[in-house]
Parts: C-alpha cells; structure tokens; sequence
C-alpha cells in the first residue's frame, strides 16, 4: 500500500481568496496521479488526470501541477467561491493496471 | 444517462446478518471496484474486477466477497456484517486502459 500524503487536512478559505494544497507520494514507478473533487453527500468526481512530469492541468478557477521526480502536486483554487467547498482527493497509480491508491483529501471550507 | 448505481443508499444491519449490496454500470465498463471510506482515512480498495468472472482482492478485502457474473453488476456481500464494518461504500468502475473512474453514490452501512 502506498504512502500517499494530503496536506493540510482541512483549511477554511474567505470567499474570493486563492488557496492551495499538497499531495505527496512515492516517485517510484509512476504512472498517473489524478486529482477527484468530493462535494458532501454525493460521489467523488474526476478534476484532472497528470502523467508528465511538469504537467499543468487547469478547469476553470482549479489548476493542478506534477513533479514526478519529487513525487507532489499542488492543487490551486484561485478567487474561491462557495461552490468550490468540498473534499479534494488526490490518487496516484503506480502500477499498470491502474490501481489508485487515494490520499485521505483536503477538506475545503469556503465561507461567505 | 451514463451511470453507475448502488442498492441500498442506506442501511442499518445487526451483526451476523447477512447483506448484498448491489452495484451496476450502464457504461460497458470492464474494470469495476469496491471502496470503503473511514474519517480520517482515504478511500481503500476492497475489492476489483477487471472482467466478468475475473475479480481480485484489494487493500482491505477481509469479510468481504464479491462477484461478476454479468459485465454490468459487482455486487458486494458480507456474509457476516460486524461492527467494524460499519463504513461508506462506494463502487467505481472505469473502462480498460484508462484510470479515470466513475463513482457511484455510496451506500452508508451501519452494523450494530
């Protein structure tokens, strides 16, 4: 089973400011790392899949970054709003039949 | 619309008694899964299938059992529920070859 580290567990955001987090995992025998956004009572959903070392994925405000090498990825919230509340999951797979083994997330309040 | 449903979304179990919880795909997906999520924790395999009649234990696969008679379902059973496995769980699947997976809504099991 994988180490796979999501830092800081938990941070609150006042609407309108820029946040960012941390996901680390072993740089061995990397395949993929994606990035799921989790909302409060519903099922996890797919942000971003990064493959290359120095990817950069971006969806509207929420961009993402990989460094292979050193194993982290940043994932960015830029101008946060209420909506972008929810639990962000990150999951490398290190194997090539895709298996994920997922962080334990960062849980993202955004307040009014 | 594409999707994957689980049956119950919630349930509350005594130890002992036997529960199916079913989990079925509309996508023609190969690769189905079976998490369960814990406070604290990130989401743990329990069970994959990579095909019909072709399934392998995850992470956490003890007290569970699984099958895939048809491409479309992969139903998860505890013969003998306890506490301890009392727990969210949701069933993924994804097609073969890619790594991005689609949840379902999770069922909330409690075992008393």
């Amino acid at each position: 089973i994988l180490n796979v580290e999501q830092s800081p567990q938990s941070l609150h955001v006042q609407e309108g400011d820029s946040t960012n987090f941390t996901c680390s995992f072993p740089s061995s025998n990397f395949y993929a790392l994606h990035w799921y956004r989790w909302e409060t009572a519903k099922s996890p959903e797919a942000l971003f899949v990064m493959t290359l070392n120095g990817d950069e994925k971006k969806k509207g405000r929420i961009s993402a970054t990989l460094n292979t090498k050193e194993g982290y990825s940043y994932l960015y919230i830029k101008g946060s709003q209420p909506e972008d509340s929810a639990t962000y999951l990150c999951a490398p797979n290190t194997d090539s039949w895709g298996k994920l083994q997922f962080g334990a997330g960062t849980q993202v309040v955004v307040t009014p | 619309e594409a999707q994957v449903t689980q049956n119950p979304r919630y349930l509350i179990t005594v130890t002992g008694k036997k529960l199916t919880v079913t989990c079925s795909q509309n996508m023609n997906h190969e690769y189905m899964s079976w998490y369960r999520q814990d406070p604290g924790l990130g989401l743990r395999q329990i069970y994959y299938s990579m095909n019909v009649e072709v399934t392998d234990k995850g992470d956490v696969p003890e007290g569970y059992k699984v099958s895939r008679k048809e491409k479309r379902n992969f139903p998860l059973i505890l013969e003998s529920p306890s506490p301890n496995q009392t727990s969210l769980y949701f069933c993924a699947s994804r097609i073969s070859g890619t790594d991005t997976q689609y949840f379902g809504p999770g069922t909330r099991l409690t075992v008393l």
